[in-house]
């Protein structure tokens, strides 16, 4: 069975505060992925890579950045958490169309 | 417009029941199609692709109308446990996965 791991279920960070969301797979898939989902606006993809090093904007990638340092590992970086990134956060990975989900984390700015 | 769309629902079935969802999509470049299965508080988990010739699985189906820019899922013998939001998901080119809102199922007892 595929496994997407996430670091934390929930996080409750201050705002300015510099949050590290991780994201771990264990089949050695080439393309991973970021998202946000909040009420009535789905699944937005914030950053993706297709491969270690590579990274590509996703729809919303203003006030984050990503790091794929490892094949298995890509790495979500809010540099100044803001209120309004308060929000599920989900990484996925994919070896082509079918998309592979973590469990999510909650992350709450205050 | 939104580039994929679905009616949030909720849609509150008796078990038993037949149900189906529409999702209609903008661009005509459209390559992929799937539908994903997400339970309250989880992630989204694929559920089934939709191919043009249409394709069932269990009590579940699954159609692609291109001329139209639809998908369809349709749900016969409703169980509770159906209960959940199902997402549309079309994707563009290689990378490019876009997702509906979700449509909401009840199944009542």
């Amino acid at each position: 069975d595929v496994k997407v791991t996430q670091s934390s279920r929930y996080l409750v960070k201050r705002t300015g505060e510099k949050v590290f969301l991780e994201c771990v797979q264990d089949m050695d898939h080439e393309n991973m992925f970021w998202y946000r989902q909040d009420p009535g606006l789905g699944l937005r993809l914030i950053y993706f890579s297709y491969d270690v090093k590579m990274k590509e904007k996703g729809d919303i990638p203003e006030g984050y950045s990503v790091s794929r340092e490892k094949k298995e590992r890509f790495s979500l970086i809010l540099e100044s958490a803001s209120t309004n990134q308060t929000s599920m956060y989900l990484c996925a990975s994919s070896p082509g169309t079918e998309q592979f989900f973590g469990p999510g984390t909650r992350l709450t700015v205050l | 417009r939104k580039e994929v769309e679905q009616d949030p629902g909720p849609f509150n079935v008796p078990e038993g029941a037949t149900v189906a969802f529409n999702c209609t999509y903008s661009n005509s470049a459209s390559q992929s199609f799937f539908w994903y299965r997400q339970d309250c508080r989880k992630e989204p988990k694929l559920l089934m692709s939709v191919y043009s010739s249409g394709n069932e699985d269990g009590r579940f189906t699954a159609q692609l109308n291109r001329a139209s820019q639809y998908i369809s899922l349709l749900i016969r013998d409703s169980k509770l446990s159906d209960s959940a939001t199902y997402l549309c998901v079309v994707i563009k080119g290689t990378y490019k996965y876009i997702f509906g809102t979700g449509t909401r199922l009840k199944v009542l007892a």
